[in-house]
């Protein structure tokens, strides 16, 4: 049975700390990783993976995967208040199947 | 702008009552998707719909109904039979390349 599996679930941090999320999965025929960031509506997009060893970076955002050990993890550097949110991990499949974790939920304190 | 229509935002629902949640797309895409999230949890697929007049059951379709009779629309029906049905629906749709999806901005659906 495919499954992605996010850690920690829930997480509370202060202002310029840096957090690391976990996304690790058993999915057949993989296609690619997917990080979205959800605050109160739609999911917006951050990363997507799909080679191992190859780190993404978007300002103090950066993801990497590693398809061996089948997981990935999105760092926060110097985190604010506007980086609380949720975070899901969803991962591709061959016919444009999606299947999502249970999402961390990052709670950033001033 | 492309993007994904969805409503209405917010939706009431009646014991007994079937009620039907619109989504509507212009990006073009062939794969449309519907998800139920829960408060504080991920997104757990109902039904997705590859190409016009097919769609597949997800992990939870039971009580839920859907159609795809045009490409840019792909309506949610939640039935009477889905007997816990307040949660925060997303409707969202992808190219069949290797892209990420785009979201809806959701229709959170109470029970009266």
């Amino acid at each position: 049975e495919d499954k992605v599996v996010q850690s920690p679930l829930s997480l509370v941090v202060h202002e310029g700390d840096t957090v690391t999320l976990n996304c690790s999965y058993e999915v057949t025929n993989f296609r690619s990783l997917l990080w979205y960031k959800q605050e109160k509506k739609a999911p917006t997009f951050l990363f997507m993976l799909t080679s191992s060893g190859i780190e993404k970076k978007s300002g103090r955002l950066s993801s990497i995967l590693d398809k061996k050990e089948l997981f990935s993890i999105l760092n926060i550097t110097a985190t604010q208040t506007g980086d609380s949110a949720i975070y899901l991990c969803a991962v591709a499949k061959n016919f444009n199947k999606f299947y999502f974790g249970s999402g961390t939920k990052l709670n950033v304190k001033p | 702008d492309g993007g994904i229509t969805q409503s209405p935002k917010y939706l009431f629902r009646k014991e007994g009552q079937n009620v039907t949640l619109s989504c509507e797309q212009n990006l073009n895409h062939d794969a449309m998707y519907w998800y139920r999230q829960d408060p504080g949890q991920g997104l757990r697929l109902i039904y997705y719909s590859q190409i016009v007049n097919d769609f597949q059951k997800g992990d939870i379709a039971e009580g839920y109904s859907v159609s795809r009779e045009k490409k840019e629309s792909f309506p949610l029906t939640v039935t009477s039979a889905q007997k816990n049905p307040t949660a925060f629906y997303l409707c969202a749709s992808s190219s069949p390349s290797n892209q990420p999806q785009h979201f809806g901005d959701g229709t959170r659906l109470s029970i009266l």
